[in-house]
């Protein structure tokens, strides 16, 4: 059975340090990992996807995470944060087609000026 | 256009009453899919259609009815409305079930008085 587990469930930074946000999961087969951004009131949006190939996978508004097989680890960063990048963040995790996608938990990031 | 549109956006009704959410996506995805936020932002998968055929259908009571009249729409269908209905309510599609990502709805926020 797949799981993801979030570590740290309100994550804050001062703008411009460096956004470290944690994501382990359990998969029986390879899987595909997402990083999803959700505003204050808006439905979620995908940040950054990895399925085959590079296991750096760049996403938008900066976001990168490194997918590794011996951790089963997928965690975001982000070098510097901009205050902008207060929101939530679900780590998520399919096992490809035919199955359902699974969700993390979701960590708060709260960025101080 | 919206990609997944759903509506209403926001809904307050008394307990034991009926109330729908509609959705729609003009994506041509197979899959569409019905998740519950709660309070905690914990995301909850609730049901899956793909090419308007149930594939998921978690532990949800069954005053909960989805409706999938062809594969760009999933509506759903809440009977007898609880204080513990109250949510906000995301609809997603999906090219095909666990692949590629998932792309969201704004959501319906559900407050049962």
């Amino acid at each position: 059975a797949q799981s993801v587990t979030q570590l740290g469930s309100h994550v804050s930074v001062s703008e411009g340090a460096l956004v470290l946000l944690r994501c382990n999961y359990s998969s029986s087969v390879p899987p595909y990992l997402f990083w999803y951004v959700q505003y204050p009131n808006q439905g979620l949006q995908l940040l950054l996807k990895y399925t085959t190939g590079a296991t750096l996978v760049k996403g938008i508004n900066g976001f990168e995470a490194e997918f590794k097989k011996s951790e089963t680890s997928f965690h975001l960063t982000k070098p510097s944060a901009h205050m902008s990048d207060a929101a939530e963040y679900f780590c998520a995790v399919s096992e490809g087609t035919g199955n359902q996608f699974y969700f993390g938990t979701g960590t708060s990031l709260t960025v101080i000026p | 256009d919206t990609a997944v549109s759903q509506t209403p956006k926001y809904l307050v009704t008394q307990m034991g009453n009926d109330k729908s959410i509609k959705c729609e996506q003009n994506l041509g995805h197979d899959t569409m899919y019905w998740y519950k936020q709660d309070s905690k932002k914990f995301l909850k998968i609730m049901f899956s259609y793909n090419n308007k055929e149930l594939i998921i259908n978690e532990t949800v009571p069954n005053r909960f009815s989805p409706k999938s009249p062809d594969k760009a729409h999933l509506n759903l269908h809440i009977n007898s409305l609880e204080l513990g209905d109250s949510a906000v309510y995301f609809c997603a599609s999906s090219l095909a079930p666990g692949t590629g990502e998932l792309f969201f709805g704004e959501g319906s926020r559900l407050t049962v008085l």
